[in-house]
């Protein structure tokens, strides 16, 4: 069983550009999260993606956007970078069987590592 | 809204002693809670999980954790660490609004002194 993968494991970008970051889900999972995580804070959900469609979002602005594609692998793109975008990017996948499983639980890649100079 | 609160941010202890991390969560139904570490540059992998059934749940590398409805209070243990054990720890609890996430707290970072 393959686990959640993140490409890249690091990043330098500056203020203004632009960034996309990618997520391959673990194996037999159709769903997938993205989480923020600032220096010394815990992680921030950010969005999930569900059947190639957002699914909830967290309190993140619109420059903030992703993509699942039809074998669940998602992006992560940012726009307009600004230098508190600096972060630990978490992608974490799960299986959403249907509204009757309140809770799937989620697991997490290694991260990527985004540094906005 | 949910929360998670983690009241100590970073804890000391000796190689040996025992261990205890204190996590308080904030959640109207019954909540689905969490306990992950993450070494340095690290992503997070999951100690244990509460869902339903017995309050005291047990995880890997010999941590537990028990679940007090009465205190909204879901503490992590271990009977004695070891040097590996240095890390942070995160609490977490899961929500559902549309989309399943995980609310955390601020995490604990734990030190170990030889």
């Amino acid at each position: 069983e393959t686990g959640v993968t993140q490409s890249p494991t690091h990043l330098i970008k500056t203020r203004g550009q632009q960034v996309t970051l990618r997520c391959s889900s673990q194996s037999g999972h159709n769903t997938v999260s993205w989480y923020q995580q600032a220096l010394g804070q815990g992680p921030q959900f950010i969005f999930q993606y569900y059947r190639e469609e957002e699914n909830g979002r967290g309190n993140f602005p619109p420059r903030f956007s992703g993509l699942q594609f039809p074998n669940y692998s998602s992006e992560l793109n940012v726009n307009a970078l600004e230098l508190d975008d600096s972060a630990l990017y978490l992608c974490a996948s799960s299986l959403e069987v249907g509204t009757s499983v309140f809770y799937n639980e989620q697991f997490f890649g290694p991260g990527t590592r985004l540094t906005v100079l | 809204a949910q929360s998670v609160t983690q009241p100590d941010i970073h804890i000391t202890v000796s190689e040996g002693a025992s261990l205890e991390l204190r996590c308080n969560y904030s959640y109207g139904a019954t909540p689905y809670l969490f306990w992950y570490v993450q070494s340095p540059g690290q992503g997070l992998q999951l100690l244990l999980k509460y869902f339903s059934g017995d309050t005291l749940v047990q995880g890997i590398k010999g941590f537990e954790a028990e679940f007090k409805r009465s205190q909204s209070s879901f503490n992590l243990r271990k009977p004695s660490v070891h040097w590996s054990d240095a890390a942070e720890y995160f609490c977490a609890v899961g929500a559902r609004q549309g989309a399943q996430k995980l609310v955390f707290g601020q995490g604990t970072r734990l030190t170990i002194n030889p």
